[in-house]
């Protein structure tokens, strides 16, 4: 039962330039879209969100974007920074429930 | 800055013991969870309380496992008799309330089932 797909499990973008994190859901149902960031041993740590009637979200280096007919958002990161190597997991609220991606792990190359 | 905070760091236990993970929520925050991930898979939800009782659960919340918020600031799972598949990442996560969207997750709780 895979709700919410992040088909891409590693992803390596020079410094400075621009990093796109994937993810589709299947699931209408779904009322806000969530981005975390998760180092090794430590908890997810939570970046950006966004309303399932918004198509776009905006905080400073990071931007989120819905496309609810094609049921997709992505993560843009610009310019990306080497302390943004991590793995990002997308993650879809229903109720109070957060489903999450398998997480896409993103390396920054100096 | 305020965080979710958890203990222990790391717990080994034999298969059929029971164990109590702990985790203390942000303070103002009024909804509580807990989920796992097992090494190399997704990040899942177990439960989620509010108003001192259970709101949801998956269906790996079963029998076995019990939420508690024993007094205010403590919010502790309970795994009664552990098996093998037990062995995941635990993580404890607190929200504001039904309209915030971000749960703020601590750093987990490792525990290992031998």
């Amino acid at each position: 039962d895979q709700q919410v797909k992040q088909n891409s499990p590693s992803l390596s973008v020079q410094e400075g330039r621009i990093s796109i994190l994937n993810c589709d859901y299947t699931n209408s149902m779904f009322d806000y879209f969530l981005w975390y960031k998760k180092y090794p041993a430590e908890g997810p740590t939570f970046l950006i969100s966004i309303s399932s009637i918004k198509d776009k979200n905006e905080d400073g280096r990071f931007t989120v974007f819905l496309n609810k007919s094609a049921k997709h958002l992505s993560l843009h990161i610009v310019p990306s920074q080497p302390g943004d190597s991590a793995v990002y997991f997308c993650a879809a609220r229903w109720n109070e429930k957060l489903t999450f991606g398998t997480g896409t792990r993103l390396t920054i190359i100096p | 800055e305020p965080e979710v905070t958890q203990t222990p760091s790391h717990q080994v236990t034999q298969m059929g013991q029971e164990v109590i993970l702990r985790c203390v929520p942000i303070s103002n925050h009024l909804y509580f969870y807990w989920y796992r991930q097992i090494l190399g898979q997704k990040v899942e939800f177990l439960v989620s309380f509010y108003n001192n009782e259970i709101s949801e659960k998956s269906e790996i919340f079963d029998d076995q496992f019990s939420v508690e918020r024993p007094d205010g600031s403590n919010f502790t799972l309970k795994i009664r008799s552990t098996k093998l598949e037990d062995s995941a990442m635990y993580f404890c996560a607190s929200s504001a309330g039904i309209q915030s969207t971000e749960a703020f997750f601590g750093q987990g709780t490792r525990l290992t089932v031998v």
